[in-house]
C-alpha cells in the first residue's frame, strides 16, 4: 500500500487564494523533505528542501514568500501556495529524504488549478 | 554540476516491438545513484530501478532491462515486447549520496500502439 499520502489530490481555486498541500508519511520518519513541481509535459523540478525544525532551502527562482513550507514533524510537511495565480497551476509532488540507497518514497502528487 | 539528459522527447512504437530509452548523465561525484521512474497518466511516479555508481552490472526484470555504462555516462532502459500498458512518461534521475537531492531528466513519452 501507499507509504506517502498527499492531500488534497486535486484542488481548484480562484486566483488570489491560498492553498495548503499536506504530505504525510504513513509508516516511516525522515528529517528531510523535498517538494517538486511539474508543469504539463515537463520534468519534475526541485522547488525546495526542508529539514524538520529548520527553515527550508529554496532553489533558484522559487519565491520563498510565495511557497511556504512547514516541516512540522518527521512524518508531516506542508506546502502553502500563497495568493495563487494561474501560472502556479501545476502538479506538486513531495518526497521524503531517505538515504539514496533506501527506497525512495514520492507522494502521489497534488494537481493545482488556479482560475 | 549534475545533469541528466534524455534526448528522446517522444517515442512511438507498435505493440510487441522492443524500445530503448536513452539516458546520459553528468556528475563530478564518484559515488552516485541512478534511477528510472515511470509516470503513467495518473501522475504518480512508479519506481523502476536504482543503480549505484559502483555496480555496472546490467539488470533484467521481466520485460525490462537496464544497461549502465560508466565509460559513456549512460544508463539506458530497454522494454522488450512492449505493451500498451507501457505507455507513459519515463524519467531517468540522478542522486548524490550526500544531500539526497534527485535531479530528473526531461522525460521520454512512450506511446505503444495496439
Amino acid at each position: 500500500g501507499a507509504v506517502v499520502s498527499q492531500h488534497p489530490s486535486w484542488v481548484i481555486c480562484k486566483s488570489g487564494t491560498s492553498v495548503k498541500i499536506e504530505c504525510r508519511s504513513l509508516d516511516f520518519q525522515a528529517t528531510t523533505m523535498f517538494w517538486y513541481r511539474q508543469f504539463p509535459k515537463q520534468s519534475l523540478m526541485l522547488m525546495a528542501t526542508s529539514n524538520e525544525g529548520s527553515k527550508a532551502t529554496y532553489e533558484q527562482g522559487v519565491e520563498k514568500d510565495k511557497f511556504l513550507i512547514n516541516h512540522a514533524s518527521l512524518t508531516l510537511s506542508t506546502l502553502t501556495v500563497t495568493s495563487a495565480h494561474p501560472e502556479d497551476s501545476s502538479f506538486y509532488i513531495c518526497k521524503f529524504g531517505l538515504a539514496v540507497q533506501e527506497t525512495q518514497y514520492f507522494g502521489p502528487g497534488t494537481r493545482l488549478l488556479v482560475l | 554540476a549534475q545533469k541528466v539528459t534524455q534526448a528522446q522527447t517522444e517515442i512511438s512504437v507498435v505493440e510487441k516491438e522492443d524500445v530503448t530509452l536513452d539516458c546520459v548523465y553528468e556528475t563530478r561525484d564518484t559515488t552516485y545513484y541512478l534511477f528510472w521512474y515511470k509516470q503513467p497518466p495518473s501522475g504518480e511516479l512508479v519506481f523502476l530501478i536504482r543503480r549505484n555508481s559502483f555496480d555496472e552490472q546490467n539488470e533484467i526484470s521481466g520485460r525490462y532491462s537496464w544497461n549502465f555504462q560508466k565509460s559513456t555516462s549512460s544508463f539506458n532502459f530497454t522494454i522488450t515486447a512492449s505493451q500498451v500498458v507501457d505507455s507513459a512518461v519515463y524519467f531517468c534521475a540522478l542522486s548524490n549520496t550526500g544531500g539526497f537531492k534527485t535531479i530528473f531528466g526531461a522525460g521520454t513519452r512512450l506511446f505503444v500502439k495496439a
